[in-house]
């Protein structure tokens, strides 16, 4: 079974602070990416990544930044954290190819911003 | 016009009842598409996968996806209160990596 852990279910930081929020999978999968899912908005890109040290903006990547050194694992960093930040984050991972596109999620981190 | 349009619902139904859930999208180059059931609080897992057009049936669950209608469904027989989740439909043209999510259907099956 394809696992894909993230680094904790419940987070609670204060405006300014700097947040990571770590993603790790265990099925050699090239694919990497970090969503956030708000009540009404759906699932929204915010980076993904194909590659160790490769990266690209998704859909809304303001206030946010990653970091793939190696290919297990990707972090998502707010590096000023705001109340607009406030959210539930999902990592996912996926092979790469054209009739695998299949993304398998993490169990999210509801991240609050005071 | 919305990439991925999908009834947010919410849908509540009696436990035994077939349940329709659907989505519609406007971009041609979508040959690949998936269902996804999310519980609450939890992270959405992978149900059905399909690609291009035709039924695939998995126990209680059939997707079905109607390309020359751009309208792709998810059925659940004999549904069950195990079943009440958020439903996401996600599609992809095979070629970026990237899946383009509907934002999801709420179902309640009341026992």
């Amino acid at each position: 079974d394809v696992k894909v852990t993230q680094s904790s279910r419940y987070l609670v930081k204060r405006t300014g602070e700097k947040v990571f929020l770590e993603c790790v999978q265990d099925m050699d999968h090239e694919n990497m990416f970090w969503y956030r899912q708000d009540p009404g908005l759906g699932l929204r890109l915010i980076y993904f990544s194909y590659d160790v040290k490769m990266k690209e903006k998704g859909d809304i990547p303001e206030g946010y930044s990653v970091s793939r050194e190696k290919k297990e694992r990707f972090s998502l960093i707010l590096e000023s954290a705001s109340t607009n930040q406030t959210s539930m984050y999902l990592c996912a991972s996926s092979f790469s190819g054209p009739s695998t596109d299949t993304q398998y999620f993490g169990p999210g981190t509801r991240l609050t911003v005071l | 016009q919305k990439e991925v349009e999908q009834d947010p619902g919410p849908l509540s139904v009696p436990e035994g009842a077939i349940v329709s859930l659907n989505c519609t999208y406007s971009n041609s180059a979508f040959q690949y598409f998936m269902w996804y059931r999310q519980y609450s609080r939890k992270g959405p897992e992978l149900l059905m996968y399909t690609y291009s057009s035709g039924n695939k049936e998995d126990g209680r669950f059939t997707a079905q996806v109607d390309k020359s209608s751009k309208y792709i469904s998810l059925f659940i027989r004999d549904s069950q209160p195990s079943d009440s989740a958020t439903y996401l439909c996600a599609m992809s043209g095979g070629s970026n990596y990237k899946l383009t999510f509907g934002k999801g259907t709420l179902l309640t099956v009341n026992p």
